[in-house]
């Protein structure tokens, strides 16, 4: 096992409410890596956070925002949720900003938007 | 362009037996990075095996091989004497240079058949 929990594991948000998920990331790693995995699709970055800074994002739009602690740990926040922002959110913690093989990704959060 | 290309939504291959999963990329980056990951039914994904675009041998760890093809720009994983556990979805993806992120495809759902 990982040490990189994400929470909550499972999320049922309604259409225009906003939505935080929580990922805290592995011991020594100062990088969290955020994905969007929509059904039957591999994984899209969404952004990363290297020592609390915005360090490179993928093609999601701005309601889609971050946040990285001291501690490292992260959230993910999304405003004005759509139906096809139901998706598997997974976080992937790292030591630095390239990602390696000694990343380690946690176990996601489902987030249902109805 | 779809920079992974998985072919393969689903396979099957009896216990015991070996299997292998297709991935193809396309990149025009000289030094890249290919890695495989296992996603059970839990939604984490595993890290399994790596291969530098500059690596002379094929990556090996444990029961997985990867049948690196650069001219062909494949990068295909062989799981030997499969097991029960084996039973996942499989994703290849790839990092360019510099790159803090990676580009999956969409992933093969491997079963398994006593």
């Amino acid at each position: 096992e990982t040490g990189v929990t994400q929470s909550p594991t499972h999320l049922i948000k309604t259409r225009g409410q906003q939505v935080t998920l929580r990922c805290s990331s592995q011991s020594g790693h100062n990088t969290v890596s955020w994905y969007q995995q929509a059904l039957g699709q591999g994984p899209q970055f969404i952004f990363q956070y290297y020592r609390e800074e915005e360090n490179g994002r993928g093609n999601f739009p701005p309601r889609f925002s971050g946040l990285q602690f001291p501690n490292y740990s992260s959230e993910l926040n999304v405003n004005a949720l759509e139906l096809d922002d139901s998706a598997l959110y997974l976080c992937a913690s790292s030591p630095g900003r390239i990602m390696n093989t000694e990343a380690f990704f946690g176990q996601g959060t489902r987030l249902t938007v109805v | 362009a779809q920079k992974i290309t998985q072919t393969q939504p689903g396979m099957f291959v009896q216990e015991k037996e070996a299997v292998t999963l297709d991935c193809t990329y396309d990149t025009s980056d000289p030094s890249y990075g290919l890695f495989w990951y296992k996603q059970p039914s839990s939604g984490e994904m595993i890290f399994l095996i790596y291969q530098g675009s500059y690596d002379q041998q094929n990556a090996t760890e444990g029961r997985y091989s990867l049948n690196f093809q650069k001219a062909r720009k494949s990068a295909n994983l062989v799981i030997s004497a499969s097991q029960l556990g084996d039973s996942a979805m499989y994703f290849c993806a790839m990092r360019e240079t510099g790159a803090n992120n990676l580009f999956f495809g969409t992933g093969t759902r491997l079963t398994v058949i006593p």
